[in-house]
């Protein structure tokens, strides 16, 4: 089924540790993002990029890298993992010609820093 | 700075009842206004959007209003039924702009009782 697919859905992480959230999509969408979602905060946007080799960072880009080395793939790495990091990660992703014509988002990472 | 703001934080509705999200906006250079539905454990999913050329749009039991003058755009959900309730956003763009952002409102928690 065409797409946005992130992986994995659930992670919990000690203190310090890294790890790469995937997010892949086969709709050839130029445009893809992350989001992390917290209660009361809405979504936030993290980093994003409007085509291979073209990122950028978003509201809360601290302590998050991303590359995007080809249109499907869009990985988000934690390098150092803190508790303020625990939350619910979303991919996103859509055209940019007509930008705005909305958003297909993964179904999230749960993610938890203890 | 929150430049949607979304009200209210949370709505109970009988079922069979209106529901009635809004939300308000600062950049006058937004011209695309989405809103998603969001159920417990999956992604956001766009449910409408309305560009500022209309003044209402209707899709089945959901309709946006939009208001330039006041930079306001709110969502009615007629007959509300159980099967509503869910977690919704609204969200706005430049779509025209060279960075393609959402900006979400921080969402409206919808109950809709039996």
């Amino acid at each position: 089924n065409a797409g946005v697919t992130q992986t994995p859905k659930f992670q919990v992480l000690k203190t310090g540790q890294s790890m790469t959230l995937q997010c892949a999509q086969d709709m050839n969408h130029e445009y893809m993002s992350w989001y992390r979602q917290d209660p009361g905060m809405g979504l936030r946007l993290i980093h994003y990029s409007v085509g291979a080799g073209i990122t950028d960072q978003g509201e809360v880009p601290n302590g998050y890298n991303v590359s995007r080395s080809t249109t499907e793939d869009f990985p988000l790495r934690l390098l150092s993992a803190a508790p303020s990091q625990t939350s619910v990660y979303f991919c996103a992703s859509s055209y940019v010609v007509g930008a705005g014509y909305g958003y297909t988002f993964g179904s999230g990472t749960r993610l938890t820093v203890v | 700075q929150q430049q949607v703001k979304q009200s209210p934080q949370s709505l109970i509705v009988q079922k069979g009842g209106i529901s009635i999200i809004n939300c308000a906006y600062e950049n006058t250079a937004f011209d695309y206004f989405p809103w998603y539905q969001q159920f417990p454990g999956k992604g956001p999913a766009l449910l409408i959007a309305i560009r500022p050329d209309v003044s209402e749009k209707k899709e089945g039991r959901f309709t946006i209003s939009f208001n330039k003058s006041a930079k306001q755009f709110s969502l009615h959900i007629m007959d509300s039924q159980p099967g509503d309730s869910a977690t919704y956003f609204c969200a706005a763009t430049n779509s025209g702009g060279s960075n393609y952002k959402l900006t979400f409102g921080k969402g409206t928690l919808l109950t809709v009782n039996p």
